[in-house]
């Protein structure tokens, strides 16, 4: 069975300070995906990264980047000099590749990101 | 393009009436979720969509709740003699196909609120 746990319930940091957000996963499977997704206040959840098992190369968008180790099962997300529009609760999610069942991501209970002014 | 759309945005019903909850997934996605979100709460699966497969349903929390999909394209969740319990957000998204590597793309939800 899939897993994922986002330790940290809320981060409270003040703006142009670095956060990391901690996802740490658990699956049997060999082939599976990851991703990150944001929800801002508003609401609607808005997909921000999807990495493979087969590709553990770590990658940066402007302030995000993205920390993916199986050694350790984790992957971290960190907002480089944190603004207040990052500001939002932060899902971890989990995806498998079975066989013969469904797709069915399962996602962590979120991190909610408070960045003062 | 459109996203994902869904209605209507907020529902306000009394305890034991039926509700129907729309989504409108993006064109050409296959793969259709409904989540149900509760305040402060994580993503809580209900029901998967892929194709023209049969509907994983493995998340419904009772009988009381169904949901259909038709052409391939919309979705109604209905929830039959609602519960206060059933207060949530209600969340759907779509993706490109039902392979554990496609994002999805989710709506802007349905706040339902049983009075």
């Amino acid at each position: 069975a899939q897993k994922v746990t986002q330790a940290q319930t809320e981060i409270s940091v003040v703006e142009k300070e670095d956060v990391t957000l901690d996802c740490v996963y658990e699956t049997r499977d060999t082939t599976y995906y990851l991703f990150w997704y944001k929800q801002p206040p508003s609401g609607e959840l808005v997909f921000l990264i999807r990495r493979n098992s087969f590709d553990e190369q770590n990658e940066i968008s402007g302030r995000y980047s993205w920390n993916f180790q199986k050694s350790t099962s984790s992957f971290n997300f960190t907002i480089t000099a944190s603004q207040v529009v990052d500001s939002a609760v932060y899902f971890c999610a989990l995806s498998e590749a079975p066989s013969g069942g469904s797709y069915i991501p399962t996602f962590g209970r979120g991190t909610s990101l408070i960045v003062h002014p | 393009g459109a996203g994902v759309s869904q209605s209507p945005s907020n529902k306000v019903t009394e305890k034991g009436k039926d509700v129907e909850l729309r989504c409108d997934p993006i064109s050409g996605h296959t793969a259709l979720y409904w989540y149900r979100q509760s305040l402060g709460q994580g993503l809580e699966f209900l029901i998967y969509f892929q194709g023209n497969s049969a509907p994983d349903k493995s998340g419904l929390p009772s009988d009381r709740f169904s949901a259909e999909r038709t052409g391939g394209s919309v979705s109604t969740l209905t929830i039959q003699r609602t519960q206060q319990e059933d207060s949530a957000v209600y969340l759907c998204a779509s993706s490109l196909g039902g392979a554990g590597g496609y994002e999805q793309y989710f709506g802007p939800g349905t706040r339902l609120t049983v009075t």
